[in-house]
């Protein structure tokens, strides 16, 4: 069946830092991969996405590359900010399926 | 930027009491979904509703679960008789008739807590 895995939070990282949450899936066919967002308060935002093996999802200085060889598609962020401190889904959707989401990782940026 | 509206945000019940969760999807959407997110695990899809009828639904939505468009602008989430397991995060989410399933709008949610 179709799944998605994510590291464990919470993540505490200090402004500046560089970002990696990981994210890892099962699925039959090829599916298409995203970063969805919450924010204190707010519903799931889309951040990215990407819909074939090798594509880059970009946004707001976020990026996540599909690797199919490794079934992958980490969140990364050279540098982050406070105002990223947040709750990040990883999600497939198969072609025409429904969205499967990971657990969730809880980032928390400090000044 | 038009968006999804939850109410309310936070709803407190008494087991085997009925809960009406309720969303204002964006206006020319025409599909509307609920999915839920008991504390510390997966969001989870509960169903997908399309054209006045279900079109897909979980294993978690039994027979105590309905979903209604009573008006055209309101879609709703009934829970007829609320488990302490029911306590979880539920998202409504909508998008339009484009098929592409990345254009989802998710509303912020209602936490219901059944004690």
């Amino acid at each position: 069946g179709n799944s998605v895995t994510q590291m464990e939070g919470p993540v505490t990282l200090s402004e500046e830092a560089f970002l990696t949450i990981n994210c890892t899936y099962t699925a039959t066919g090829y599916p298409s991969l995203f970063w969805y967002v919450q924010y204190p308060g707010e519903g799931l935002q889309l951040l990215l996405k990407a819909t074939k093996a090798d594509d880059k999802g970009s946004n707001k200085g976020f990026e996540a590359t599909y690797r199919k060889e490794t079934t992958s598609f980490h969140l990364e962020k050279g540098s982050v900010q406070v105002s990223d401190s947040a709750v990040y889904f990883c999600a497939l959707a198969p072609p025409g399926g429904k969205l499967i989401f990971g657990q969730g990782t809880e980032l928390s940026v400090k000044p | 930027e038009p968006e999804v509206t939850q109410t309310p945000s936070h709803q407190v019940t008494q087991m085997g009491q009925e809960v009406i969760l309720r969303c204002v999807p964006i206006s020319n959407h025409l599909y509307f979904y609920w999915y839920r997110q008991i504390l510390g695990q997966k969001v989870e899809f509960l169903v997908s509703f399309y054209n006045n009828e279900i079109s897909e639904k979980s294993e978690i939505f039994d027979d105590q679960f309905s979903v209604e468009r009573p008006d055209g602008s309101n879609f709703t989430l009934k829970i007829r008789s609320t488990k302490l397991e029911d306590s979880a995060m539920y998202f409504c989410a909508s998008r339009a008739g484009d098929g592409t399933n990345e254009k989802l709008f998710f509303g912020s949610g209602t936490q219901l807590s059944v004690l």
